[in-house]
């Protein structure tokens, strides 16, 4: 089974300023004939389901506000929040898509500093 | 618009057994593979089982292999998950989520709670 383990567990952000969660696979997710790579973002607030960000590592979901980007290849995933907003504030989860069983991250907490 | 409700969910002994309906909408649905991801009470997301979109493929995550059946209709627009010997840790709200790739949408969920 692919781990996926999420660094930090939890991040205290500003208002306006950057926040990064980075992702790492234990194995890559990056499949070699179509060079994508199966890896997804979700957003998930209190008492709601998960929302779909990022899809394909990099590819914001439509309606997904542009401060919201994803990088990294292979085994090593970053998403960024290029200007917290108070609405940001929820849980983070990355997702690997590559092969059953698919796996979630254990979650990051974002919070306002 | 894209609608997903899941029924089914409520209090159920150990070793019993329940059934989830995901009646969705909005969508083709017998052109997407389907999910159950399920999230125990304050702990993350889990991927319980997909099928494909003609029910020719089925996948389950170990834990539960041998207890749940996830089934479908697309006459009906609905995912099913049958869970058998159900235990304590099954307890979760268990989402309905669909996705060729990522999941693009969800459900609101449906609790599920095993105790005596």
């Amino acid at each position: 089974d692919i781990v996926l383990t999420q660094s930090p567990d939890s991040l205290a952000v500003s208002l306006g300023e950057r926040a990064t969660i980075n992702c790492k696979s234990s194995q890559s997710v990056l499949y070699s004939s179509n060079n994508k790579n199966y890896l997804a973002w979700y957003q998930q607030k209190p008492g709601q389901p998960p929302k779909l960000l990022i899809y394909w590592a990099s590819i914001r979901e439509s309606g997904v506000p542009d401060r919201f980007s994803g990088s990294g290849s292979g085994t090593d995933f970053t998403l960024t929040i290029s200007s917290l907003q108070a609405e940001d504030v929820a849980v983070y989860y990355c997702h690997q898509y590559y092969s059953t069983p698919y796996t979630f991250g254990q979650g990051t907490k974002l919070e306002i500093k | 618009e894209v609608q997903v409700v899941e029924s089914g969910g409520g209090l159920v002994q150990p070793g019993g057994s329940l059934r989830l309906s995901c009646a969705a909408s909005g969508f083709t649905f017998s052109d997407y593979w389907m999910s159950w991801v399920r999230q125990a009470p304050g702990k993350g997301l889990e991927w319980v089982a997909n099928i494909k979109q003609d029910g020719s493929e089925k996948n389950y995550v170990d834990s539960v292999k041998g207890r749940f059946t996830i089934s479908r209709d697309n006459a009906k627009n609905s995912l099913y998950l049958q869970m058998n010997s159900l235990r304590a840790e099954d307890t979760a709200v268990y989402y309905c989520a669909i996705g060729n790739s990522a999941f693009d949408y969800w459900g609101q969920g449906t609790l599920v709670t095993v105790s005596s």
